[in-house]
């Protein structure tokens, strides 16, 4: 059974800090990783889809890297912002399906 | 906004009531979802519907019972609850369900709480 875990589960950094956040799944036979973000009353937003065969994805100052055969993947966010605030999740899919299996996330604070 | 609306935003009910829970979606996607989100405990999948036809069950418990009655709508009915139910309902929607590649849009979700 895939299991999906986040490290830190909670993680304040003062503004302008570069950040990783940790992601490990115990199944490497994934079809993609995505990254999601949780603002409170708002549900999820998704920030980077990577699928099986790639290494990297970037958009704007977020980079998420993903190493199958470990298991892992970090989602790295540059120059942080409070806007950033947030919990991030992470979520993966073992076939071509939609059925996510999600950590249980971190959540960032951002210090003005 | 991301064109996924869920009513109500909150839910008080005891263990003897039935309600439902609403989702829709403006986004002319095919396939929706329904997750529960407990405290302490990861986003959790329940259903899919994928053109109206339910193609995921996980292990759901008969108290709760899906409707999709067509490609913009979907319930979640609920009878009977248990406390241990009290969670976040959030519900997706994406252009498919099959691709493995879609972007899932969540709706800000239904915060339930079961007496």
């Amino acid at each position: 059974k895939q299991e999906v875990t986040q490290i830190p589960a909670a993680l304040s950094v003062p503004e302008g800090e570069n950040l990783v956040l940790n992601c490990s799944f115990t199944d490497s036979a994934i079809y993609n990783l995505q990254w999601f973000r949780q603002d409170p009353g708002k549900g999820l937003t998704s920030l980077l889809l990577i699928q099986s065969s790639q290494r990297e994805q970037t958009s704007g100052r977020l980079n998420a890297s993903l190493d199958k055969s470990s298991g892992r993947s970090t989602l790295y966010i540059a120059a942080s912002q409070p806007g950033d605030s947030a919990t991030y999740l992470c979520a993966v899919t073992r076939s071509a399906t939609n059925k996510l299996i999600f950590g249980t996330g971190t959540l960032l604070a951002v210090q003005p | 906004e991301t064109g996924v609306t869920q009513t109500p935003r909150h839910l008080v009910m005891g263990m003897t009531n039935k309600k439902s829970l609403k989702c829709e979606q403006h986004l002319g996607h095919n396939a929706m979802y329904w997750y529960k989100q407990s405290a302490k405990k990861p986003l959790e999948l329940m259903f899919v519907y994928n053109f109206k036809e339910q193609t995921e069950n996980n292990s759901v418990p008969s108290r709760f019972s899906p409707e999709c009655p067509n490609s913009s709508h979907l319930f979640l009915h609920l009878h009977t609850l248990q406390p241990e139910d009290s969670a976040l309902y959030l519900c997706a929607s994406s252009l498919i369900g099959t691709s493995g590649t879609d972007t899932q849009y969540f709706g800000p979700g239904t915060r339930l709480t079961v007496l």
